[in-house]
């Protein structure tokens, strides 16, 4: 069964660092390429990007190059989504997603990880 | 960079009654490039439609999308208490796909 479980809600404070995870399992993780989707409060879901972990090739949507970073470990099966400096406007819900085996659509999903960044 | 816009913003429906729920894009999009997702309150987005009208694993045949170059659309025939939801269409013909802003579907 494919899963992907995401790391726990976090509350920061602006200017702070941060990196959450997605821990996939039930699939080859190096051969599919895994998205990242923001929703922030009570608004739509936003495409940030996806990065393939067989070698890292990442791709990021226009708006989020260069706010965010994407990695992801093999070794671990776990991909990354992280921060250098927060803001308050990167409070959001942050969800990963598998993306089917021709690297189209999210077919799989994480339960979504709560970013709070607030003074 | 292509635009999806989806109408109506909200859909007012009771049980059992068909829901139409419509994807515009900017530019023609490949057919085989168009999802359909469903979101409910505090619950991840769940795939429901893929290459603009395949059905994901798992999904009630209720659910049907058709559609071509800037047109898509999703049905649900007869709506049941659980298809109250947000749907959203997703275009993926780059590798970076966008979102449609979402449809409610609320009861009436």
């Amino acid at each position: 069964e494919v899963q992907l479980v995401q790391s726990g809600a976090e509350v920061k404070k602006p200017g702070e660092s941060l990196k959450i995870s997605c821990k996939a399992s039930g699939h080859y993780f190096t051969s599919y390429w895994i998205g990242w989707v923001r929703q922030m409060p009570g608004k739509g879901l936003e495409w940030m990007g996806i990065i393939y972990p067989g070698d890292s090739d990442t791709r990021y949507s226009p708006s989020f190059q260069g706010q965010v970073t994407f990695s992801a470990d093999k070794s671990v099966t776990t991909a990354y989504l992280q921060w250098s400096s927060l803001k308050a406007s990167d409070t959001a819900m942050y969800y990963c997603a598998r993306l089917d085996a021709s690297g189209s659509y999210p077919d799989y999903w994480g339960q979504g990880t709560l970013v709070t960044v607030s003074s | 960079e292509i635009v999806l816009t989806q109408s109506p913003g909200t859909l007012s429906l009771s049980p059992g009654e068909r829901a139409t729920l419509s994807c515009r894009a900017s530019q023609s999009v490949s057919s085989s490039s168009l999802a359909w997702y469903q979101q409910k309150p505090g619950q991840a987005p769940r795939l429901l439609i893929y290459g603009a009208s395949t059905r994901a694993t798992g999904i009630p045949d209720r659910f049907s999308g058709s559609g071509s170059g800037t047109d898509f659309t999703l049905t649900i025939t007869r709506l049941e208490p659980e298809d109250f939801a947000v749907y959203y269409c997703q275009q993926y013909s780059s590798s970076l796909g966008k979102f449609g802003q979402g449809t409610k579907v609320e009861i009436k």
